[in-house]
């Protein structure tokens, strides 16, 4: 089983900064199947990207997501005040399709 | 625009098993994977397992002893069943389309185990 670790844990920006967040596998996530999600209090997530770096449908371009093998990155351009959230990775290049813990970007 | 519903007990007694339902509207079952999550209180995302329309599954390896996902097409449903309930099963649980990603969700069910 694949263990995904996030980081930071806690991310303090101001809006308008630029947001760098971090997945890294705890092995090689097949053809790069690693997914991004925001979720907000109270709501379910919701989908950004998927297969590391493709945007979903009417996610902003300020979303981009990299990365191969091991280590992915979400990065928020200029953060929006609605971006102030939790961010998960999920990987589905294995049988089990695990989440990492979650990094929570809040208002500095 | 595709819509998911869970529904269900919000009170579980320990060592009960807990059903839930979800029902698709807007859009088939047919032709994609559909996936329980759950999210206790204040906690990050689960993945509990995923099942294909045609009835194929995969289940979290910490949970596989006690899950059932199934998918009734002819309904537009699937289901979860978790047996041997505990208070650390206490969370929303959340059914979602999966399609490169979980691009549609329920807007998740809170489950409670308690006595």
């Amino acid at each position: 089983e694949i263990v995904l670790t996030q980081s930071p844990g806690t991310l303090s920006l101001s809006p308008g900064e630029r947001a760098t967040l971090s997945c890294r596998a705890s092995q090689s996530v097949n053809n790069n199947y690693l997914v991004w999600y925001q979720q907000k209090p109270g709501q379910a997530p919701r989908l950004l990207v998927f297969r590391a770096s493709i945007r979903a449908t009417g996610i902003p371009d300020r979303f981009s997501g990299s990365g191969s093998g091991t280590d992915f990155t979400l990065t928020i351009g200029r953060l929006e005040p609605e971006d102030f959230a939790v961010y998960y990775c999920q990987e589905h290049g294995s049988s089990s399709w695990t989440f990492g813990q979650g990094t929570k970007v809040e208002i500095k | 625009q595709v819509q998911l519903q869970e529904s269900g007990p919000g009170l579980v007694k320990p060592s009960e098993t807990l059903s839930l339902t979800c029902t698709v509207s807007g859009g088939s079952v047919n032709n994609y994977y559909w996936g329980w999550i759950r999210q206790p209180p204040g906690k990050g995302l689960e993945w509990i397992g995923h099942i294909y329309y045609s009835g194929n599954t995969n289940y979290n390896p910490s949970l596989k002893s006690r899950v059932t996902i199934s998918v009734d097409t002819s309904k537009n449903q699937l289901s979860l069943k978790l047996s041997s309930m505990t208070a650390a099963d206490t969370a929303v649980y959340y059914c979602a389309r999966w399609n490169e990603g979980m691009d549609y969700w329920g807007q998740g069910t809170l489950v409670t185990v308690s006595s």
